[in-house]
C-alpha cells in the first residue's frame, strides 16, 4: 500500500526562523500535494507538483520535488505566527487511484 | 460562494447508534470525497462519489457507506458505531474524480462516539 511519511511529526521554531518539512513516498508519485490546516479544521489546498524537480512557491513557501518524484520537502522562510498550523502532504499513487495523506507536521512559531 | 459546507459541525453519540454526516459541495463541483481523521493522524480516504455513485473505496468496512443526491450533495453514512470511530470526518469536493488539485476541503464533522 502507499505510505506517506513526513518529518518531523512537530517543530516549534522562533518567528523569523526558516523550518523544512520532508514528505517520503514508498513509490513514485503522480502528484505531490501539500496542505495546510488549523487545528480542528479542514484542509487548505498550498501546491501541487507534478514533475520530478519541480519546484513552486508562494509567499514565504517553497516547495520542491526530488527528481526520482518520491520526496518532497516543504520551506518557510521568515516564519511568523501566520505559518502554525497542520502540514500535510498528499499523493496521488498515479491516476485513478485513491488519495494518501502523509501523517502532518505540527508546526507552532513561538512570536 | 459558500465553499464546501458540512453539518453538523459536531455529534455526540454512544456505541451501536448510527449516525449520518452532510456535506454540500462548492458551487460547480459534482464529485464528493470523504475522509476520516483520527487524532493525531492524517486524513484516510474513506470513498469518493460521483454521478451518484460510489467511485473509489478506501479501506473501511461495510458499516461505512455513503450517498449522492442528483444535487450533488453528499451524505456519510456509519451503523454500529465503535469507539474507534471518533474521529474529524472532513468532505472534500471537486470538478470530477480526479481533479486533486482543485479539490476543496469542508471544515469537518467532530464526531465523538462514547
Amino acid at each position: 500500500s502507499q505510505e506517506l511519511e513526513q518529518s518531523p511529526q512537530s517543530l516549534i521554531v522562533q518567528e523569523g526562523k526558516n523550518l523544512t518539512i520532508n514528505c517520503t513516498s514508498s513509490k513514485t508519485l503522480y502528484g505531490l500535494y501539500w496542505y495546510k490546516q488549523k487545528y480542528g479544521e479542514g484542509l487548505i489546498f498550498l501546491m501541487m507538483l507534478q514533475k520530478g524537480g519541480e519546484e513552486k512557491s508562494h509567499e514565504k513557501i517553497t516547495a520542491k520535488l526530488d527528481e526520482k518524484k518520491q520526496q518532497s520537502s516543504l520551506h518557510i522562510t521568515a516564519s511568523q505566527p501566520s505559518h502554525a498550523g497542520i502540514y500535510l502532504c498528499g499523493a496521488d499513487p498515479n491516476t485513478g487511484n485513491q488519495f494518501y495523506f502523509g501523517t502532518g507536521t505540527s508546526l507552532t512559531v513561538i512570536p | 460562494d459558500a465553499g464546501v459546507t458540512q453539518s453538523p459541525t459536531h455529534l455526540i453519540k454512544t456505541r451501536g447508534q448510527q449516525v449520518t454526516l452532510r456535506c454540500s459541495p462548492k458551487s460547480g463541483h459534482d464529485t464528493v470525497s470523504w475522509y476520516q481523521q483520527a487524532l493525531g493522524q492524517g486524513p484516510q480516504f474513506i470513498f469518493q462519489y460521483y454521478e451518484e455513485e460510489e467511485r473509489q473505496r478506501g479501506n473501511f468496512p461495510d458499516r461505512f457507506s455513503g450517498h449522492q443526491f442528483p444535487n450533488y450533495s453528499s451524505e456519510l453514512n456509519v451503523n454500529a458505531l465503535l469507539l474507534g470511530d471518533s474521529a474529524l470526518y472532513l468532505c472534500a469536493s471537486s470538478p470530477g474524480p480526479g481533479a486533486r488539485e482543485t479539490q476543496y476541503f469542508g471544515p469537518g464533522t467532530r464526531l465523538l462516539v462514547l
